[in-house]
């Protein structure tokens, strides 16, 4: 099975400045297709997980451009430009290139 | 609009048997592939299952092999989950997924606000 591994796993971040996090996965995303299945999800408190960016670095409809997907292989990374107060929640990677798929442990991202 | 409701959770003893529910609404259901994603109290998500959009193909978690079967009636717009021989590390939020498809390949685009499952003696 594909692993997942996400960092930090908690981000304490100032309201107006950027966040970034990571995920590595153990083998390469590179589907026999050519596309990488790496996707990005928010989950906000008492919420189901919604989904950001699909294929690393597609904006899912309805996201705000402050949230950006890039890497390739087995490296990649979220990052929110200016985070929000609504930006408050956990943030999973989940590769869907090899079943089963897999998710990252999850980031906390709170306000300082 | 675009909607997923489960039901049928609820408090079971180990080793007995639980069918999950995911009604589908708002999107052509038999145009998709389906997930289960669960979340245990205080952790993160966990992939459980997919099927096919035409039920033929399904694939599982290495957690619930065996034990776990998804299934799917396109004619109700119903996606399933029955679980078997539970364990009380099968205690989560269970949810219901629909993969993206096509030009949103790889991802999970649409989530239900999840049944939660507790097994327990």
């Amino acid at each position: 099975d594909i692993v997942m591994t996400q960092t930090p796993l908690s981000s304490p971040v100032t309201l107006g400045q950027p966040a970034s996090i990571s995920c590595r996965s153990s083998q390469s995303l590179v589907h026999s297709d050519g596309n990488a299945y790496l996707s990005w999800l928010q989950q906000r408190p008492g919420q189901p997980p919604r989904l950001l960016i699909y294929k690393i670095s597609n904006r899912f409809s309805g996201v705000p451009d402050r949230f950006s997907g890039s890497g390739a292989g087995t490296d990649f990374t979220l990052k929110i430009s200016r985070v929000e107060a609504e930006d408050v929640g956990v943030y999973s990677c989940m590769q869907a290139t090899q079943f089963p798929h897999t998710f990252g442990q999850g980031t906390k991202l709170e306000i300082k | 609009q675009v909607q997923l409701v489960e039901s049928g959770g609820g408090v079971v003893q180990p080793g007995r048997s639980l069918r999950l529910s995911c009604a589908a609404s708002g999107f052509i259901f038999r145009n998709y592939g389906m997930h289960w994603v669960r979340q245990a109290p205080g952790k993160g998500l966990e992939w459980v299952a997919v099927v096919s959009n035409d039920g033929n193909s399904k694939f599982y978690g290495d957690a619930v092999k065996g034990r776990f079967t998804i299934s799917r009636d396109n004619s109700k717009n119903t996606l399933y989950l029955q679980m078997n021989s539970l364990r009380t590390e099968d205690s989560a939020v269970y949810h219901c997924a629909k993969d993206g498809g096509g030009a949103v390949a790889g991802g999970v685009d649409v989530w239900g606000q999840g049944t939660t499952v507790t097994v327990s003696s």
